[in-house]
Parts: structure tokens; C-alpha cells; sequence
């Protein structure tokens, strides 16, 4: 059983405020790392594909990195909004296993 | 289609009886995955169709559950005797190929309730 863990579980910040959170994932046999943003009511959106060790990637005000030797992803948001409220989901690929397995996510609530 | 479409988008039935849900991937996508989400968890994975074949179906849980995807395009998750158990968000996801590690496409879910 592969396990992926997400940190905080949830998480309420200001409007404005930086945050960031932990995605950890066995480290052997890594394809690649997804993270996902999971708003209620809709599909779960997918954010970045990770799949270098030291990969950093940027979308306007989230950025995620990637450490695959120690198993460890970040995802950042710069300037929270009300609008980034959602649930952010990592999911890791690994080659034996043809198929993605997730962490439980953090919910992200942004208060205006 | 331009997405992933599920139906229906909610369901409730009462203990013991037979639901059906379907999922129509985007044209042309090879695999089909669904997964189950539970309060307060990540989404699990049940199964995997690569093609009109199961690829992997070591997450249904047990033997009430079945999916068929028999054209290669739509699949229909079949749950059989359900139970308080099973309510949770079941989602479906689908890529070009085989290879999930460039990501998935979702639905939006069926929210399925058994009371």
C-alpha cells in the first residue's frame, strides 16, 4: 500500500496571507507527482505535473516544487484570495502501479 | 465531449437496492479510472479500464461492486445491495493513454447517498 500524506489537513488563512503545504511520497519507483484543486461542486482541476527531482513549476500565484530523493512536494500561494478556497489534492504515480494514489488533501479556506 | 460528463450528478436510494453510474470520458481517451471519495479522505481507487478491459480492479472493495465499459467509451459503475457504507462521491477520471502519470481529466462526480 502506498502511502501519501498531506499536511496541514486544513487550513484558514486572511485574504492576502502566503501559505503553503507538505505533499510526502515513497520515494522509490517515482513517475510523477500531481497536484490537483478541488473546488465544491466541481471537477477536480488539475494544477501542475511534477515529474523532475527539483522541478519547480508556476501557475500566477501558486507555485509547487518537488524533492523525489526525500519525498516530499510543496505547493505555495502567494497573496491568498477568497477564490483559491478549495481542497488542493497531491497524487503520486509511481511505475509499478499504473494508476494514481492520492492524499487526504488540504481545505483551504481564505477569509476575506 | 468537451469533458469528462457524469450522471447523474446526485443520487439517493435506500439501503439494499441496485444503483447504476456512468461516466463518458473525453473522445478518444484510452483510460477510464474510477476512484470513491469519502468525508474527510482522498479519493480511493476502485478500478481501471484500459480499452473495453479491466486493467486493474484491485480497489473494488468487494463483490457488490462491478464496472463495465464494453465499447471502449462509456463506462457504468454498478453497485448491487447497497449499504450506508457506500455513500460517498464517486468520480471519474480519464486520460489519453495508459499512462496516468501526465494526469487526469475528471468529472465532476455523482454524490451518492444510501439512507
Amino acid at each position: 500500500i502506498l502511502n501519501v500524506e498531506q499536511s496541514p489537513q486544513s487550513l484558514h488563512v486572511q485574504e492576502g496571507d502566503s501559505t503553503n503545504f507538505t505533499c510526502s511520497f515513497p520515494s522509490s519507483n517515482f513517475y510523477a507527482l500531481h497536484w490537483y484543486r478541488w473546488e465544491t461542486a466541481k471537477s477536480p482541476e488539475a494544477l501542475f505535473v511534477m515529474t523532475l527531482n527539483g522541478d519547480e513549476k508556476k501557475k500566477g500565484r501558486i507555485s509547487a516544487t518537488l524533492n523525489t530523493k526525500e519525498g516530499y512536494s510543496y505547493l505555495y500561494i502567494k497573496g491568498s484570495q477568497p477564490e483559491d478556497s478549495a481542497t488542493y489534492l497531491c497524487a503520486f504515480y509511481n511505475t509499478n502501479a499504473g494508476k494514481s494514489t492520492f492524499g487526504d488533501g488540504t481545505t483551504l479556506t481564505v477569509k476575506p | 465531449g468537451a469533458g469528462v460528463s457524469q450522471t447523474p450528478s446526485n443520487k439517493v436510494t435506500e439501503k439494499g437496492k441496485y444503483v447504476e453510474l456512468r461516466c463518458d470520458p473525453i473522445s478518444g481517451h484510452t483510460a477510464l479510472y474510477w476512484y470513491r471519495q469519502s468525508l474527510g479522505q482522498g479519493p480511493e481507487f476502485l478500478i481501471y479500464f484500459q480499452g473495453t478491459g479491466a486493467a486493474d480492479d484491485s480497489g473494488l472493495p468487494n463483490d457488490r461492486f462491478f464496472a463495465v465499459r464494453p465499447e471502449g467509451s462509456v463506462s457504468t459503475l454498478k453497485i448491487q445491495r447497497t449499504e450506508r457504507g457506500d455513500s460517498a462521491v464517486y468520480l471519474c477520471a480519464s486520460s489519453l493513454t495508459g499512462n496516468a502519470g501526465y494526469g487526469y481529466t475528471f468529472g465532476s462526480g455523482t454524490r451518492l447517498t444510501v439512507v
